[in-house]
C-alpha cells in the first residue's frame, strides 16, 4: 500500500492552522498514525488510530479520516512545531510510511 | 518509564553484516511488539519489520526477506536487528519501536535513540 502525503512541505506561521492529508492507493480502515519527527531526533507518536490522540500531546493536534483519506490537523501552530511528519498505515505488510511533509517557519 | 536504548554507530564494508541491539527498560518486555525502522540520510521512514518478544515470532517486509534477522533474549529484555550482504544503501540510521498496544497495529510510542549504520569500503 502507498501513502502520498501533500503537501511535501510547507511554510506557515506561528499561530496558523495547518492542514496535512495522506491518501492510501488502497482502504486501510482507521490503521492509521501519524508522526513528528525533528532533524536528529527519533519518531514521535501524535495520532494513532487515525484519530486518537497519544497521550501527551497536545489537543491542538487532530486527526481524522478513514478508508483512503486522512488528514493531520495542527489547529494553531506552535514553534515547537515546525517539524517533519509522517503518516503510517498499518492495515497490510509491509506498514508503509508515507513521504513525509516539512512545517517550515514563513 | 519505558525507555528503549540501542547499540552505538556501525561502520561496515559492503558484503559484511551487521547487528544492531535495543535494550527495552520500564515495561514487561514480552508484552508489546518491537518494530524495526531505517532512514536513509535526508530520506524519509522505511519499515523493516517487527518481532514478538513472547514468541519470537517475527514479520519482515519483503524487501529485506533473506537479508535480515530478529531476534531476542527475554532474559535481558534486549532485541536485536541483524542485516546481511551490506550494500551502500544500507547507509541509515536504525531504529527499534515499541507497538503502543499489545497488539501489532498500534504504531511506535517508543522509541530508541537510533542507530547509524555507515556501509563504506
Amino acid at each position: 500500500i502507498q501513502l502520498t502525503q501533500s503537501p511535501s512541505s510547507l511554510s506557515a506561521s506561528v499561530g496558523d492552522r495547518v492542514t496535512i492529508t495522506c491518501r492510501a492507493s488502497q482502504g486501510i480502515s482507521s490503521y492509521l498514525a501519524w508522526y513528528q519527527q525533528k532533524p536528529g531526533k527519533a519518531p514521535k507518536l501524535l495520532i494513532y488510530a487515525a484519530s486518537t490522540l497519544q497521550s501527551g500531546v497536545p489537543s491542538r493536534f487532530s486527526g481524522s479520516g478513514s478508508g483512503t483519506d486522512f488528514t493531520l490537523t495542527i489547529s494553531s501552530l506552535q514553534p515547537e512545531d515546525f517539524a517533519t511528519y509522517y503518516c503510517q498505515q498499518l492495515n497490510s505488510y509491509p506498514f508503509t510510511f508515507g513521504g513525509g511533509t516539512k512545517v517550515e517557519i514563513k | 518509564q519505558v525507555q528503549l536504548v540501542q547499540s552505538g554507530a556501525e561502520v561496515k564494508k559492503p558484503g559484511a553484516s551487521v547487528k544492531v541491539s535495543c535494550k527495552a527498560s520500564g515495561y514487561t518486555f514480552t508484552g508489546y511488539y518491537m518494530h524495526w525502522v531505517r532512514q536513509a540520510p535526508g530520506q524519509g521512514l522505511e519499515w523493516m519489520g517487527w518481532i514478538n518478544p513472547n514468541s519470537g515470532g517475527t514479520n519482515y517486509a519483503q524487501k529485506f526477506q533473506g537479508r535480515v534477522t530478529m531476534t531476542r533474549d527475554t532474559s535481558i529484555s534486549t532485541a536485536y536487528m541483524e542485516l546481511s550482504r551490506l550494500r551502500s544503501d544500507d547507509t541509515a540510521v536504525y531504529y527499534c519501536a515499541r507497538d503502543r498496544a499489545e497488539v501489532v497495529r498500534g504504531g511506535g510510542s517508543h522509541w530508541g535513540q537510533g542507530t547509524l549504520v555507515t556501509v563504506s569500503s
